[in-house]
């Protein structure tokens, strides 16, 4: 059965530091989907990024970048020079053959706050 | 609409009366997903329609939650004899993907908190 590990409940850091948010996930499909999602305290889960299990390209949009590893089946999320505006909580997600590659198994997130 | 529609955002109800809560998604969108979010428990998976599928209601906790989805468009999540462990945020969720053709971008409502006193 697949299975996503966000091991970090909470994390707090300065406005302008870098932070990392570790995703660990377990399938037995060689072909399968991660995603991360933000959600502010508003409530709606904003989607962030999708990688596919065959591109283990690292990808930077900005201030993010994510660090996809299948020897280690993790999937960080890295934010640079944090902001305020970052608080939320960050969920990591996979979707696999188990699921028709539709439905969404998430981790239990990480609440990120970022003080002034 | 521009986004995911949910409805009410809140909801406080009785133990034991029923619930109604409503999705309409993103037009256009053939995938249409149910997901429960509660403390401890983290996001659950609820139900999915497909189009014109039988829907997976694999995620379905008990056989008072039920869901419809009329004419491929509004759907409606309804929770009979609600209990106060039924307390939560349900969260709709809609995309484009067909089941199967790939990993499936999802848009998400606010969500619907459900509080069951």
């Amino acid at each position: 059965a697949q299975k996503v590990t966000q091991a970090q409940t909470e994390i707090s850091v300065v406005e302008k530091e870098d932070v990392t948010l570790d995703c660990v996930y377990e399938t037995r499909d060689t072909t399968y989907y991660l995603f991360w999602y933000k959600q502010p305290p508003s409530g709606e889960l904003v989607f962030l990024i999708r990688r596919n299990s065959f591109d283990e390209q690292n990808e930077i949009s900005g201030r993010y970048s994510w660090n996809f590893q299948k020897s280690t089946s993790s999937f960080n999320f890295t934010i640079t020079a944090s902001q305020v505006v970052d608080s939320a909580v960050y969920f990591c997600a996979l979707s696999d053959m188990n699921s028709g590659y539709s439905t969404l198994t998430f981790g239990k997130g990480t609440m990120l706050l970022v003080s002034p | 609409g521009a986004g995911v529609s949910q409805s009410p955002s809140n909801k406080v109800t009785e133990k034991g009366k029923d619930v109604e809560l409503r999705c309409d998604p993103i037009s256009g969108h053939t995938a249409l997903y149910w997901y429960r979010q509660s403390l401890g428990q983290g996001l659950e998976f609820l139900i999915y329609f497909q189009g014109n599928s039988a829907p997976d209601k694999s995620g379905l906790p008990s056989d008072r939650f039920s869901a419809e989805r009329t004419g491929g468009s509004v759907s409606t999540l309804t929770i009979q004899r609600t209990q106060q462990e039924d307390s939560a945020v349900y969260l709709c969720a809609s995309s484009l993907a067909r089941a199967g053709a790939g990993g499936t971008e999802a848009f998400f409502g606010q969500g619907t908190r459900l509080t069951v006193v």
